[in-house]
């Protein structure tokens, strides 16, 4: 099955840097590839997201970056602020086999705690 | 705004006992996750359903972890007995389609003691 490994598990910057956290994943039939953030005691939400057709995608100070043939993807916040401290999670998405045998399946990384610090 | 609801927002039991979580998807929404969130284990896939039929729930233990749908607005998970170890926050997250996961909607969770 899927495996997603992410890093950092911990990750602090000063407000106004650059954040990024890097995802690998194993299954080379998986094509979407979403993050999410978690503030504390609240739901993951989703906030970008990035097909297996695209290297990349912006939306304002966040962007996601794919490398299929390296199998890892990245989740970069530029400027960051206060409030971007929370867990970000990735995760890779495996469509269902042709045949039907396989599911579709949604595989989480283990997240990335992010302080940014005034 | 559409939301999954969950029911209840946390709940403290002793060992032993059984607990219900239930959750409420969005409205056309075919699909339905239990998620398991620990810091030891991050987020862990229970079960999911499509069309209230059981896709996936490899990991779900089987022995004490059962998840049903007994109707396209009502999910459940129950743990008979609960142990401590079970203690974690539960999600729940509905999507419309089983193959794209765009789109996840996840449930404000339910916060398990088991004492």
């Amino acid at each position: 099955g899927e495996n997603v490994e992410q890093h950092p598990s911990t990750l602090s910057v000063q407000e106004g840097d650059s954040a990024v956290i890097k995802c690998t994943y194993s299954d080379s039939a998986s094509n979407y590839f979403p993050w999410y953030k978690q503030e504390l005691g609240k739901r993951p939400q989703l906030i970008i997201d990035i097909r297996s057709n695209v290297g990349e995608k912006k939306d304002q100070r966040i962007a996601v970056t794919l490398n299929k043939t390296a199998k890892h993807f990245s989740l970069h916040i530029t400027e960051t602020q206060p409030e971007d401290s929370a867990v970000y999670f990735c995760a890779a998405s495996t469509p269902p086999n042709a045949g039907g045998t396989s599911y579709g399946k949604l595989t989480f990384g283990q997240g990335t705690i992010l302080t940014v610090h005034p | 705004d559409a939301r999954v609801t969950q029911t209840p927002r946390h709940k403290v039991t002793e060992m032993g006992q059984e607990v219900t979580m239930r959750c409420q998807p969005i409205l056309g929404h075919n699909t339905v996750f239990w998620y398991r969130q620990t810091m030891m284990q991050g987020l862990e896939l229970l079960a999911y359903f499509r069309n209230r039929a059981p896709l996936d729930d490899s990991g779900m233990p089987k022995d004490r972890f059962s998840a049903e749908m007994p109707d396209a607005t009502l999910a459940t998970l129950k743990i008979q007995p609960s142990e401590p170890r079970d203690s974690a926050v539960y999600f729940c997250a509905s999507g419309p389609t089983y193959d794209r996961f765009e789109k996840l909607f996840f449930g404000s969770g339910t916060q398990l003691s088991v004492l």
